[in-house]
């Protein structure tokens, strides 16, 4: 099946500072997103990108499909960045429907 | 507009009973699809219903098992509990498939087994 790769694993960063968290794939994808899960576990929607750019506030994503890699930028981080971010990705192979493949996520530790 | 409903938020079970979970996606999806996170493991796709059909499963044993109803609720369940299942269980809904279409996602429900 399709491997899902984010980096770093771990990072932690001083409030105000710019991050940039990568999420690599092993095959061609239909539909890639970025969630952060909050300390009570829900998964919250940050970006649908199966490709190109799109920015929301202080969040940034950007999806190269064809080097199968996506970025996601936070910029000026807050405490509340604190969390873990996954990226799921999901192929389409003509077969049957099936779900989303997640990476490992990056968790993400925000000091004030 | 409501979003993705899973009920009960917590479980807790002994080994060797089953437990039933419950979804309730947004309203005018039709897919709903679950899966299991663990520290180990990490999240892993259970199975995908699509208009009341099961398309596809993931690697997990004939113990896990579910179905969806005809307004798009969807019910998960697991019959003789293992310690292994504790885990945090999460649906997600979309518009049409969950492989290509965006997915949202419930609060989980956190199952504990003793």
């Amino acid at each position: 099946g399709i491997q899902v790769e984010q980096s770093p694993p771990d990072l932690i960063l001083q409030e105000g500072a710019n991050s940039t968290l990568r999420c690599n794939f092993s095959d061609s994808v239909n539909n890639l997103q970025w969630f952060h899960q909050n300390p009570w576990g829900q998964l919250i929607n940050l970006f649908y990108i199966p490709s190109g750019t799109k920015q929301n506030g202080r969040l940034s994503a950007t999806t190269v499909a064809t080097e199968r890699y996506s970025l996601l930028y936070i910029s000026s981080s807050q405490t509340t960045d604190s969390g873990v971010y996954f990226c799921a990705v999901g192929l389409y192979s003509g077969g049957g429907a099936d779900g989303l493949t997640f990476g490992k996520g990056t968790h993400l530790i925000i000091q004030p | 507009k409501a979003g993705v409903t899973q009920t009960p938020r917590y479980l807790i079970k002994t080994r060797g009973q089953q437990v039933t979970l419950s979804c309730s996606p947004i309203s005018g999806h039709r897919s709903v699809s679950w899966y299991q996170q663990t520290p180990g493991q990490g999240l892993q796709f259970l199975f995908e219903y699509f208009s009341e059909t099961q398309r596809n499963k993931g690697n997990f044993p004939g113990r896990f098992s579910g179905r969806q109803f005809s307004n798009s609720r969807s019910e998960m369940n697991v019959s003789t509990l293992e310690l292994g299942d504790s885990a945090l269980y999460l649906c997600a809904s979309s518009l049409g498939g969950a492989r290509d279409t965006e997915a949202f996602f419930g609060q989980g429900t956190r199952l504990t087994v003793v």
